[in-house]
């Protein structure tokens, strides 16, 4: 089984339709992120989220909610979505190591949900 | 504020060449380079990175990225191309907080028979 999965993998939404995306992985890492993907922008943070208390605006925040549920699950809304919102979205997760370590700033990707809204 | 750059959208090669992306990236302090592969329908995989010592770092599937900081790159090379590693190719940098990485905007390559 994949370690980090996103549910669902594609969907079609209708502008001002709230939409939940979601996450979850067996990792065991306390980090989460979510990023959306566009061509040609590369991967650009929405949120990320340390612990199950600790929830941080990413770079292009605005439009969008995130909830962590426990260590393993996190999830991302869009509580009236609009096209410009139709993306790729990944989710990931990283292990807190220190800095310098190998494994610092690694991160593990989701599949990925590709969201369309008309 | 930190920035990668990838000036090749789009590179095509033939089966059995070398290989070599470029990345640039802006960043103030010593940094945490990334190289991920991307195949269709797939998440992002993790190639190599760099953070300390050797600037030549090796990966997986026969890929290696030299890090320069006079620079600022951290290229990626692959001495034979097979037609598996056709994918989009992403370059990142993370910050000293570990908690950000800045992505660059991809390379998509294409591999020729």
């Amino acid at each position: 089984d994949a370690d980090v999965t996103q549910t669902p993998r594609n969907r079609i939404t209708k502008t001002g339709k709230r939409i939940m995306l979601e996450c979850s992985q067996t990792k065991g890492h306390d980090r989460m992120y979510w990023y959306r993907q566009d061509p040609g922008l590369g991967l650009r943070l929405i949120y990320y989220s340390f612990d199950v208390k600790d929830i941080n605006k990413g770079e292009i925040s605005d439009g969008y909610s995130v909830s962590r549920q426990a260590q393993a699950k996190f999830s991302l809304s869009l509580e009236s979505a609009i096209p410009n919102q139709t993306a790729l979205y990944f989710c990931a997760t990283s292990d807190w190591a220190s800095g310098r370590s190998l494994s610092y700033n690694e991160q593990f990707f989701g599949p990925g949900t590709r969201l369309t809204v008309l | 504020a930190q920035s990668v750059t990838q000036p090749d959208i789009h590179i095509t090669v033939s089966e059995g060449a070398s290989l070599e992306l470029r990345c640039n990236y802006s960043y103030g302090a010593t940094p945490y380079l990334f190289w991920y592969v991307q195949s269709p329908g797939q998440g992002l995989q993790l190639l190599l990175k760099y953070f300390s010592g050797d600037t030549l770092v090796q990966g997986i599937k026969g890929f290696e990225a030299e890090f320069k900081r006079s620079q600022s790159s951290f290229n990626l090379r692959k001495p034979s191309v097979h037609w598996s590693d056709a994918a989009e190719y992403f370059c990142a940098v993370g910050n000293n907080a570990g908690n950000m990485l800045t992505f660059g905007g991809g390379t998509r390559l294409m591999v020729k028979p």
